[in-house]
């Protein structure tokens, strides 16, 4: 069965750093999202991405984020200069057609930021 | 207007008893409800979903209740099973965009 992928599983980062979070959507899926869990809290939209470029971004989302499909397959999310509050699990997520509205989630990176 | 409030926070039940966990929202823009099942360093699963032009959808053991006068709607899950033992989101999602809306999450214990 299809699934997202996400890589690295783990990632470890000092604040002021960059992160680059990667993930292989579901193949000939065309909505592609990213999505975070701060420990022990609910999941947060961060932005979704259509036709290679952002459809809609969330308040969290700002210039310290950005996301490219850089080829065919990948979805990557930056973060320029990481805070300690950017500590959290970042799930990817896409969907085939607006109209079948099912998002599949990839297993999340954690990201940790000492 | 874009939340959606879900209890409870936490559950305890029984094997073989029934789960139940309700989520309430406002903006009736909310064009999808999905459920999500989340194991501990997994990420979301989806489980079930409905759309607000039917009451009951049911798959299996899992059913979902929707009360779109209320802004309702709610997951049951039959004959729990300690497999089950989870976290359950609630989510909306709004068409602009398609970007889900979660809920607090239900912590589910099922002892056996």
């Amino acid at each position: 069965e299809p699934e997202v992928t996400q890589t690295p599983s783990h990632q470890v980062t000092q604040m002021g750093q960059e992160v680059i979070l990667r993930c292989v959507p579901i193949s000939n899926h065309l909505y592609f999202y990213w999505y975070r869990q701060i420990l022990g809290q609910k999941v947060e939209f961060l932005v979704s991405f259509y036709n290679n470029e952002i459809s809609e971004k969330s308040e969290i989302f700002d210039d310290q984020f950005s996301v490219e499909r850089p080829d065919g397959s990948n979805f990557t999310l930056k973060i320029r200069s990481t805070k300690l509050e950017d500590s959290a699990m970042y799930f990817c997520a896409s969907s085939g057609y607006r109209v079948s509205y099912e998002q599949y989630f990839g297993p999340g990176t954690r990201l940790t930021v000492t | 207007q874009q939340q959606v409030k879900q209890s409870p926070q936490s559950l305890i039940v029984q094997k073989g008893g029934i789960s139940i966990i309700n989520c309430a929202y406002e903006n009736t823009a909310f064009d999808y409800f999905p459920w999500y099942q989340q194991f501990p360093g997994k990420g979301p699963a989806l489980l079930i979903a409905i759309r607000p032009d039917v009451s009951e959808k049911k798959e299996g053991r899992f059913t979902i209740s929707f009360n779109k006068s209320a802004k309702q709607f709610s997951l049951h899950i039959m004959d729990s099973q300690p497999g089950d033992s989870a976290t359950y989101f609630c989510a909306a999602r709004l068409d602009q965009g398609g970007k889900l809306i979660f809920g607090q999450g239900t912590e589910l214990s099922v002892k056996p």
